[in-house]
C-alpha cells in the first residue's frame, strides 16, 4: 500500500530551527510537496521537490532523497506565525496526491 | 500562483437539506478538480477526483449519491451535499490542477455545519 509518515507533533522555540521529516512508500513518484495549514484554513503551498537535493526558499528549505524515500522541511528563524500543521504529500505514478497526516508545529516564545 | 475561489466559506444548514459548494479556477483552466474533507485535527481525506466533462471518481467509502460532484466546465466544479446530517459537518476543500501543472491550487475551504 501507499504510506506517508511524518511526526504528529513537534515543539520548537521562537528564533530556533526545526526539521520536519517525511518518509514515503508510494506506487511511483512524481514529486513531493510540502504545504502549510493554519487551523481552519486551507493548505498553502510551500515547496515542490522532484530531484534529489536541497531547495532553499527564504527561511524554508526542503530536501529530498528518492532512494531513501525521505524528505524534510527545514524552518529557520522560527516565528510565532509559523505555528501550523505541515503536510507532506507525494504525487504517485497516476499523478494523484498521497497525503501525510500532517505535523502540528508548536512554537513557544 | 494561480487562484482558486471556493464559495461559500461558511454555511450552516438544517439536517435533511442540501448544500452546494462551488469551486472556481479564476485564471487558469482546471482540467482536474479534487474534493477533500477534513475533520478537526485530521489530515485531508480525498473524497473524489473529477476531470472536466467526465464523471467523478469517488474514493472508497464515499457515497456518490450523497456527495454529487459536477465538473461541467474547465473553471467550475460543484460539490452538493444532499440530505445533509450532523455527521457531514466538516471542512470541505477543493483543489484544482491545470493540464500541464503538477501543483494543485487550493480553494479557501468551506466550513459546513449541519444542525
Amino acid at each position: 500500500g501507499q504510506n506517508i509518515d511524518q511526526p504528529t507533533e513537534m515543539t520548537a522555540t521562537e528564533g530556533a530551527i526545526v526539521q520536519i521529516n517525511c518518509t514515503y512508500q508510494t506506487s511511483g513518484f512524481n514529486g513531493l510537496f510540502w504545504y502549510q495549514q493554519h487551523a481552519g484554513e486551507a493548505p498553502t503551498f510551500l515547496s515542490y521537490n522532484v530531484l534529489d537535493g536541497l531547495e532553499e526558499k527564504g527561511r524554508f528549505s526542503s530536501f529530498l532523497s528518492r532512494s531513501k524515500g525521505y524528505s524534510y522541511l527545514l524552518l529557520k528563524e522560527l516565528q510565532m506565525k509559523d505555528s501550523a500543521s505541515y503536510l507532506c504529500a507525494v504525487m504517485d505514478s497516476n499523478y494523484q496526491l498521497i497525503w501525510g497526516a500532517g505535523t502540528k508545529l508548536i512554537i513557544k516564545p | 500562483g494561480a487562484v482558486v475561489s471556493q464559495h461559500p466559506s461558511r454555511v450552516i444548514c438544517k439536517s435533511g437539506t442540501s448544500v452546494k459548494i462551488e469551486c472556481r479556477s479564476l485564471d487558469f483552466q482546471a482540467t482536474t478538480m479534487f474534493w477533500y474533507r477534513q475533520f478537526p485535527k485530521q489530515s485531508l481525506m480525498l473524497m473524489a477526483t473529477s476531470n472536466e466533462g467526465s464523471k467523478a471518481t469517488y474514493e472508497q467509502g464515499v457515497e456518490k449519491d450523497k456527495f454529487l460532484i459536477n465538473h461541467a466546465s474547465l473553471t467550475l466544479s460543484t460539490l452538493t451535499v444532499t440530505s445533509a446530517h450532523p455527521e457531514d459537518s466538516s471542512f470541505y476543500i477543493c483543489s484544482a490542477r491545470g493540464n500541464r501543472d503538477t501543483e494543485a491550487f487550493f480553494g479557501q475551504g468551506t466550513r459546513l455545519t449541519v444542525v
